[in-house]
């Protein structure tokens, strides 16, 4: 089993589209728990952590269930501009400062 | 805001060459590492450094590949004798070591090895 898997892709929508990004990972010891977006050839960029609880940060919503180790990412009213790779990554702090583990990543491509 | 900064951006080598990849983390942070992206594969760890030392390392870390803190800002990644097969965008990235550890990546150096 993959150690962090994501949906294959890529998702193609229309601008102003709700799209949902599921992600599961392996190691029920994983403590923290993060998506990142990745534009062609460049750097991963942390788009948010995600917590227990839930969190929101405006259209973007990430949920975390433990139990099922399942991560998702909702992007409501998409943009031209939140197309990207979105990365699902988890960090499993087997040492100080821990090391992140990456998913395959989701390709997202919004039309107009 | 600050951020991670890595140079060259680009770096053409020959097999069996020795490179060094240089990164300026930012500074207030505690925590640096490196990660590695072959081209169309995802983003896979190297090493992790903490307190001048290095904290954890992966597999593909070999006795070819080593790390440094020389002079306070600087944190580099050696690799002694290029391979073909070491070709990859290898990242820099930076953490505070706050509650979950969130790491913040330099923009990134294209290494390829000819």
């Amino acid at each position: 089993r993959k150690e962090v898997e994501q949906d294959p892709g890529p998702f193609n929508v229309p601008e102003g589209a709700t799209v949902a990004f599921n992600c599961t990972y392996s190691n029920s010891a994983s403590q923290s728990f993060f998506w990142y977006r990745q534009d062609c050839r460049k750097e991963p960029k942390l788009l948010m952590s995600v917590y227990s609880s839930g969190n929101e940060d405006g259209r973007f919503t990430a949920q975390l269930n433990r139990a099922s180790q399942y991560i998702s990412l909702l992007i409501r009213d998409s943009k031209l501009s939140d197309s990207a790779t979105y990365l699902c990554v988890v960090n499993a702090f087997y040492n100080q400062g821990g090391k992140l583990i990456f998913g395959q990543g989701t390709e997202l491509s919004v039309k107009p | 805001e600050p951020e991670v900064t890595q140079t060259p951006s680009h770096q053409v080598t020959q097999m069996g060459q020795e490179v060094i990849l240089r990164c300026v983390p930012i500074s207030n942070h505690l925590y640096f590492y490196w990660y590695r992206q072959i081209l169309g594969q995802k983003v896979e760890f190297l090493v992790s450094f903490y307190n001048n030392e290095i904290s954890e390392k992966s597999e593909i870390f070999d006795d070819q590949f080593s790390v440094e803190r020389p002079d306070g800002s600087n944190f580099t990644l050696k690799i002694r004798s290029t391979k073909l097969e070491d070709s990859a965008m290898y990242f820099c990235a930076s953490s505070a070591g706050t509650a979950t550890y969130e790491q913040y990546f330099g923009p990134g150096t294209r290494l390829t090895v000819t």
